[in-house]
Protein backbone atom coordinates (compact mmCIF):
# COMPACT_ATOMS: atom_id res chain seq x y z
CA UNK A 1 0.00 0.00 0.00
CA UNK A 2 0.68 3.58 -0.42
CA UNK A 3 3.05 4.99 2.48
CA UNK A 4 4.40 8.89 2.78
CA UNK A 5 6.98 9.09 5.64
CA UNK A 6 8.00 12.72 6.72
CA UNK A 7 11.26 13.22 8.69
CA UNK A 8 13.45 15.83 9.43
CA UNK A 9 11.45 17.64 12.35
CA UNK A 10 12.88 19.32 15.38
CA UNK A 11 14.09 22.30 17.53
CA UNK A 12 16.11 25.33 15.52
CA UNK A 13 16.62 28.48 16.15
CA UNK A 14 15.16 31.15 14.28
CA UNK A 15 17.29 32.33 11.40
CA UNK A 16 18.81 28.79 10.39
CA UNK A 17 18.23 25.75 7.82
CA UNK A 18 16.41 22.74 8.24
CA UNK A 19 15.32 19.92 5.78
CA UNK A 20 12.55 18.16 5.39
CA UNK A 21 12.45 14.71 3.81
CA UNK A 22 9.79 12.39 2.45
CA UNK A 23 10.06 9.16 1.77
CA UNK A 24 7.77 6.96 -0.34
CA UNK A 25 6.97 3.54 -1.15
CA UNK A 26 3.66 1.76 -3.09
CA UNK A 27 3.27 4.02 -6.10
CA UNK A 28 5.26 5.37 -8.89
CA UNK A 29 6.51 8.14 -7.31
CA UNK A 30 7.45 9.62 -10.56
CA UNK A 31 3.73 9.61 -11.74
CA UNK A 32 2.77 11.75 -9.26
CA UNK A 33 3.06 15.64 -8.32
CA UNK A 34 3.66 15.97 -4.60
CA UNK A 35 3.07 18.81 -2.33
CA UNK A 36 3.68 19.91 1.50
CA UNK A 37 1.08 21.37 3.80
CA UNK A 38 1.78 22.72 7.22
CA UNK A 39 -0.77 22.91 10.26
CA UNK A 40 1.08 25.35 13.43
CA UNK A 41 -0.40 24.18 16.65
CA UNK A 42 -4.15 24.67 17.19
CA UNK A 43 -4.51 25.85 13.61
CA UNK A 44 -5.61 24.82 10.44
CA UNK A 45 -4.35 23.68 7.46
CA UNK A 46 -2.03 26.11 5.30
CA UNK A 47 -0.50 24.70 2.32
CA UNK A 48 3.39 25.25 1.79
CA UNK A 49 4.57 24.09 -1.78
CA UNK A 50 4.29 21.78 -4.69
CA UNK A 51 5.68 20.50 -7.27
CA UNK A 52 4.93 18.64 -10.28
CA UNK A 53 5.91 15.52 -11.33
CA UNK A 54 9.02 15.68 -13.15
CA UNK A 55 10.07 18.45 -11.17
CA UNK A 56 9.71 21.00 -14.05
CA UNK A 57 7.77 23.13 -11.71
CA UNK A 58 7.29 24.82 -8.29
CA UNK A 59 4.81 26.84 -6.67
CA UNK A 60 5.08 28.15 -3.60
CA UNK A 61 2.52 30.14 -0.87
CA UNK A 62 3.97 33.80 -0.68
CA UNK A 63 4.87 33.14 3.40
CA UNK A 64 7.62 30.57 1.83
CA UNK A 65 8.35 32.05 -1.01
CA UNK A 66 11.99 33.16 -1.34
CA UNK A 67 13.08 31.26 1.74
CA UNK A 68 11.93 27.55 1.13
CA UNK A 69 12.41 25.17 -1.92
CA UNK A 70 10.75 21.98 -2.76
CA UNK A 71 12.31 19.28 -4.49
CA UNK A 72 12.35 15.68 -5.00
CA UNK A 73 14.71 12.67 -5.75
CA UNK A 74 12.92 10.28 -8.12
CA UNK A 75 16.02 7.32 -7.81
CA UNK A 76 15.40 7.65 -4.12
CA UNK A 77 11.32 7.84 -4.29
CA UNK A 78 11.76 11.36 -1.72
CA UNK A 79 10.40 14.70 -1.52
CA UNK A 80 12.29 17.23 0.19
CA UNK A 81 11.27 20.66 1.50
CA UNK A 82 14.62 22.82 2.62
CA UNK A 83 13.64 25.78 4.73
CA UNK A 84 15.98 28.74 5.25
CA UNK A 85 15.76 31.73 7.47
CA UNK A 86 13.40 29.80 9.56
CA UNK A 87 10.84 31.96 11.76
CA UNK A 88 8.68 31.72 14.58
CA UNK A 89 5.55 31.36 12.34
CA UNK A 90 7.19 28.53 10.80
CA UNK A 91 6.19 26.38 13.52
CA UNK A 92 3.93 23.59 12.41
CA UNK A 93 3.45 20.17 12.20
CA UNK A 94 4.25 19.70 8.46
CA UNK A 95 2.81 17.03 6.09
CA UNK A 96 3.52 15.99 2.33
CA UNK A 97 0.42 14.27 0.30
CA UNK A 98 0.31 12.84 -2.80
CA UNK A 99 -0.80 13.84 -6.55
CA UNK A 100 -3.72 15.78 -7.88
CA UNK A 101 -6.01 15.13 -4.44
CA UNK A 102 -3.56 15.48 -1.97
CA UNK A 103 -4.27 12.05 -1.41
CA UNK A 104 -2.64 10.08 1.04
CA UNK A 105 -1.02 12.23 3.76
CA UNK A 106 1.95 11.37 5.25
CA UNK A 107 1.96 11.18 9.84
CA UNK A 108 3.29 14.87 9.32
CA UNK A 109 6.71 15.98 11.28
CA UNK A 110 6.92 18.92 13.97
CA UNK A 111 9.12 22.28 13.51
CA UNK A 112 9.60 24.13 16.07
CA UNK A 113 11.49 27.38 15.74
CA UNK A 114 12.93 28.81 19.23
CA UNK A 115 15.34 30.48 20.43
CA UNK B 1 -8.14 34.40 7.50
CA UNK B 2 -8.59 31.83 4.81
CA UNK B 3 -9.39 32.29 1.78
CA UNK B 4 -11.94 29.68 1.73
CA UNK B 5 -14.55 30.24 4.45
CA UNK B 6 -15.75 27.39 6.77
CA UNK B 7 -18.13 28.16 10.23
CA UNK B 8 -16.12 27.25 12.89
CA UNK B 9 -18.09 24.72 14.65
CA UNK B 10 -21.19 22.10 13.54
CA UNK B 11 -23.38 19.86 15.53
CA UNK B 12 -25.59 16.89 16.02
CA UNK B 13 -27.20 14.07 17.38
CA UNK B 14 -26.34 10.54 16.48
CA UNK B 15 -28.99 9.88 13.24
CA UNK B 16 -28.73 13.28 12.40
CA UNK B 17 -28.36 14.96 9.22
CA UNK B 18 -25.57 17.70 9.21
CA UNK B 19 -24.45 20.01 6.48
CA UNK B 20 -20.78 22.12 6.70
CA UNK B 21 -20.45 24.72 4.18
CA UNK B 22 -17.56 26.16 2.28
CA UNK B 23 -17.61 29.46 0.51
CA UNK B 24 -14.97 30.84 -2.15
CA UNK B 25 -14.84 32.65 -5.34
CA UNK B 26 -14.21 32.49 -8.84
CA UNK B 27 -10.62 31.68 -8.96
CA UNK B 28 -11.10 28.54 -6.94
CA UNK B 29 -13.86 26.75 -6.06
CA UNK B 30 -15.99 28.88 -9.35
CA UNK B 31 -12.88 26.99 -11.28
CA UNK B 32 -11.45 23.91 -10.11
CA UNK B 33 -12.20 21.37 -8.09
CA UNK B 34 -13.51 21.13 -4.24
CA UNK B 35 -11.99 18.53 -1.99
CA UNK B 36 -12.89 17.79 1.82
CA UNK B 37 -10.50 16.39 4.60
CA UNK B 38 -11.51 14.38 7.88
CA UNK B 39 -8.89 15.09 10.51
CA UNK B 40 -9.30 13.46 14.34
CA UNK B 41 -7.10 15.59 16.47
CA UNK B 42 -3.62 14.40 16.89
CA UNK B 43 -3.70 12.63 13.36
CA UNK B 44 -3.02 13.47 9.45
CA UNK B 45 -6.18 14.22 7.17
CA UNK B 46 -7.79 11.68 5.63
CA UNK B 47 -9.41 12.50 2.07
CA UNK B 48 -13.24 12.26 2.24
CA UNK B 49 -14.69 13.85 -1.33
CA UNK B 50 -12.77 14.75 -4.16
CA UNK B 51 -13.50 16.21 -7.41
CA UNK B 52 -16.47 18.49 -5.72
CA UNK B 53 -18.66 14.99 -4.75
CA UNK B 54 -16.47 11.84 -5.54
CA UNK B 55 -15.82 9.27 -2.75
CA UNK B 56 -12.44 7.07 -2.74
CA UNK B 57 -12.93 3.74 -1.85
CA UNK B 58 -13.73 3.09 1.92
CA UNK B 59 -15.42 6.33 2.77
CA UNK B 60 -19.14 5.47 3.63
CA UNK B 61 -21.79 6.89 1.20
CA UNK B 62 -23.16 8.47 4.52
CA UNK B 63 -20.42 11.45 3.19
CA UNK B 64 -21.26 13.57 0.41
CA UNK B 65 -20.46 16.72 -1.67
CA UNK B 66 -21.89 19.21 -3.74
CA UNK B 67 -21.10 22.46 -5.32
CA UNK B 68 -23.18 25.49 -7.15
CA UNK B 69 -21.06 28.10 -8.45
CA UNK B 70 -18.39 29.37 -5.70
CA UNK B 71 -19.66 27.26 -2.46
CA UNK B 72 -19.56 23.71 -1.92
CA UNK B 73 -21.16 21.69 1.08
CA UNK B 74 -20.69 18.55 3.05
CA UNK B 75 -23.37 16.64 3.99
CA UNK B 76 -22.93 13.83 6.83
CA UNK B 77 -25.77 11.85 6.70
CA UNK B 78 -26.75 9.17 9.54
CA UNK B 79 -24.52 10.78 12.17
CA UNK B 80 -22.17 8.86 14.73
CA UNK B 81 -19.80 9.20 17.08
CA UNK B 82 -16.73 8.56 14.98
CA UNK B 83 -17.55 11.70 12.97
CA UNK B 84 -16.81 13.93 15.59
CA UNK B 85 -13.69 15.65 14.06
CA UNK B 86 -12.25 18.67 12.09
CA UNK B 87 -13.59 19.13 8.30
CA UNK B 88 -11.35 20.85 6.03
CA UNK B 89 -12.42 22.11 2.40
CA UNK B 90 -9.82 23.31 -0.45
CA UNK B 91 -9.39 23.66 -3.67
CA UNK B 92 -7.06 24.94 -6.24
CA UNK B 93 -6.53 28.80 -6.70
CA UNK B 94 -5.93 30.06 -10.67
CA UNK B 95 -5.10 33.68 -9.04
CA UNK B 96 -3.03 32.80 -5.87
CA UNK B 97 -1.41 29.81 -8.26
CA UNK B 98 -1.28 27.25 -4.87
CA UNK B 99 -4.04 25.66 -2.78
CA UNK B 100 -6.07 27.79 -0.28
CA UNK B 101 -8.10 25.48 2.76
CA UNK B 102 -10.59 26.59 4.33
CA UNK B 103 -10.31 27.60 7.80
CA UNK B 104 -11.85 24.16 9.39
CA UNK B 105 -15.01 23.09 11.06
CA UNK B 106 -15.26 21.03 14.45
CA UNK B 107 -17.82 18.59 13.90
CA UNK B 108 -19.45 17.51 17.76
CA UNK B 109 -21.46 14.68 17.79
CA UNK B 110 -23.65 15.50 20.96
Amino acid sequence: QVHLVESGGGVVQPGRSLRLSCATSGFTFSTYRMHWVRQAPGKGLEWVASILSDGSSKYYAESVKGRFTISRDTSKNTLFLQMNSLRAEDTAVYYCARGSELDPWGQGTLVTVSS
Amino acid sequence: QSVLTQPPSASGTPGQRVTISCSGSSSNIGSNYVYWYQQVPGTAPKLLIYNDYQRPSGVPDRFSGSKSGTSASLAISGLQSEDEADYYCAAWDDRLNGWVFGGGTKLTVL
